[in-house]
Formats: structure tokens, C-alpha cells, sequence
């Protein structure tokens, strides 16, 4: 079975200051990962996904994110935040070798960047 | 490029009414799903489809419908809305590519009185 925990409900930072969003995985195989953006009352928007090769991955807005398969982490970073990147994060899991075609979604994080 | 397009987005019940939320997508997705969205639960699969005329049951499934006769189309059933079924509704939809990502729509706001 897969899962994702992300143990921090929110996560607070000030603007221009890095920023680090946690996720965790669990998966039999070898895992694909992603990052989704859900704005208040929008529809979640995808971020950037590690599937293989170099575990340094970037996306969208300037956020990156690290594969790390010892650990089994896959935490969402942005050097220097901004006030308009407030928002819910999600990060998601699919083990296609453990045979689940199926994303398992962490429970989200909230981000609040203060001015 | 319309996207995932989900309607209505807000929607009032009565315990008991039956309704239908409609999603439409025009990628040519063969995967389509539906979630719910509820404080502190974070997102919960209700059904999914991998192509036309296949359906099955995700984890909270309970209290509604699906069926896919189109690649395009994947309408979510409420039958006998329940106070339960408040909540936010998603539907998302991607490629049957291994590394394919989803694609959301904007949601529909349900709210069962």
C-alpha cells in the first residue's frame, strides 16, 4: 500500500525568508511524487513532479523540490517566499511497479508568508 | 483549452433530493476521478474511471454514482443527498501515462441542508 504524510498542518514564514513544506512517502516500488497548489476556492493546480533522474527537481512559481530515497522525503522548498504564495500544498504519491495507478494524496499543508 | 470543467459550481439540497454534478474534460484523458474535499481530510477518492465503460470504487464511495460512456464525460451521482455530503467536490483527469500528472477543475460547492 502507498501513502503520504505530511506532518505539518501549517507552516508559517516571512516574506523573503526560504521556505520548506515536508512530505513523506510509503510505497512498495519505486515511487513517482508530485507537488500541487490548491488557491483558496480554485481547483488544485500541479507543481512539479520527480518521477527519475536527478533528485533535485524545479517547477513552477520558483519552487523546487529533493528526492530522497534514503529518507523516503520529497520536500517542497523556495528560497525566498512571497506574501502571494500562501496557499494550501499537497504532495501526492503513485507506485505504478507496486501496481497502484491510483495518486494517495498527503492531507495538505497550509503555508502563511507574512509581510 | 477548456481544461477540466466541472458544474455546477454551487448547489443547494434538501436531505433526500438527488442531483448531478457534472465534470467534462477535452484532453482526451483516459483516467477521470472524483474527489472530496473536507476540513482536515484532505482530499478522498470517492470513484474513478480508466477509460469508457469502466468505473470503479475509490475509499469513500458511499452514497453516490458514476458512469463513463464517453472519454470525455464522467458525471458524479448524488441519488439521496445526505447532510454528510457536504463538501467540496473535484473531478481530475490525466493520461494513462505512468508519469502523467492530474488535472483539476474548479470544484463544486454542495451543500446539503
Amino acid at each position: 500500500a502507498q501513502s503520504v504524510t505530511q506532518p505539518e498542518d501549517q507552516v508559517n514564514v516571512a516574506e523573503g525568508n526560504p521556505l520548506t513544506v515536508k512530505c513523506t512517502y510509503s510505497v512498495s516500488g519505486n515511487p513517482y511524487l508530485f507537488w500541487y497548489v490548491q488557491y483558496p476556492n480554485r481547483g488544485l493546480q500541479f507543481l512539479l513532479k520527480y518521477i527519475t533522474g536527478d533528485n533535485l527537481v524545479k517547477g513552477s512559481y520558483g519552487f523546487e523540490a529533493e528526492f530522497n530515497k534514503s529518507q523516503t522525503s520529497f520536500h517542497l522548498k523556495k528560497p525566498s517566499a512571497l506574501v502571494s504564495d500562501s496557499a494550501l500544498y499537497f504532495c501526492a504519491v503513485r507506485d505504478p511497479w507496486g501496481g497502484s495507478y491510483i495518486p494517495t494524496f498527503g492531507r495538505g499543508t497550509s503555508l502563511i508568508v507574512h509581510p | 483549452n477548456a481544461g477540466v470543467t466541472q458544474t455546477p459550481k454551487f448547489q443547494v439540497l434538501k436531505t433526500g433530493q438527488s442531483m448531478t454534478l457534472q465534470c467534462a474534460q477535452d484532453m482526451n484523458h483516459e483516467y477521470m476521478s472524483w474527489y472530496r474535499q473536507d476540513p482536515g481530510m484532505g482530499l478522498r477518492l470517492i470513484h474513478y474511471s480508466v477509460g469508457a465503460g469502466i468505473t470503479d470504487q475509490g475509499e469513500v464511495p458511499n452514497g453516490y454514482n458514476v458512469s463513463r460512456s464517453t472519454t470525455e464525460d464522467f458525471p458524479l451521482r448524488l441519488l439521496s443527498a445526505a447532510p454528510s455530503q457536504t463538501s467540496v467536490y473535484f473531478c481530475a483527469s490525466m493520461t494513462s501515462r505512468n508519469t502523467g500528472e492530474l488535472f483539476f477543475g474548479e470544484g463544486s460547492r454542495l451543500t446539503v441542508l
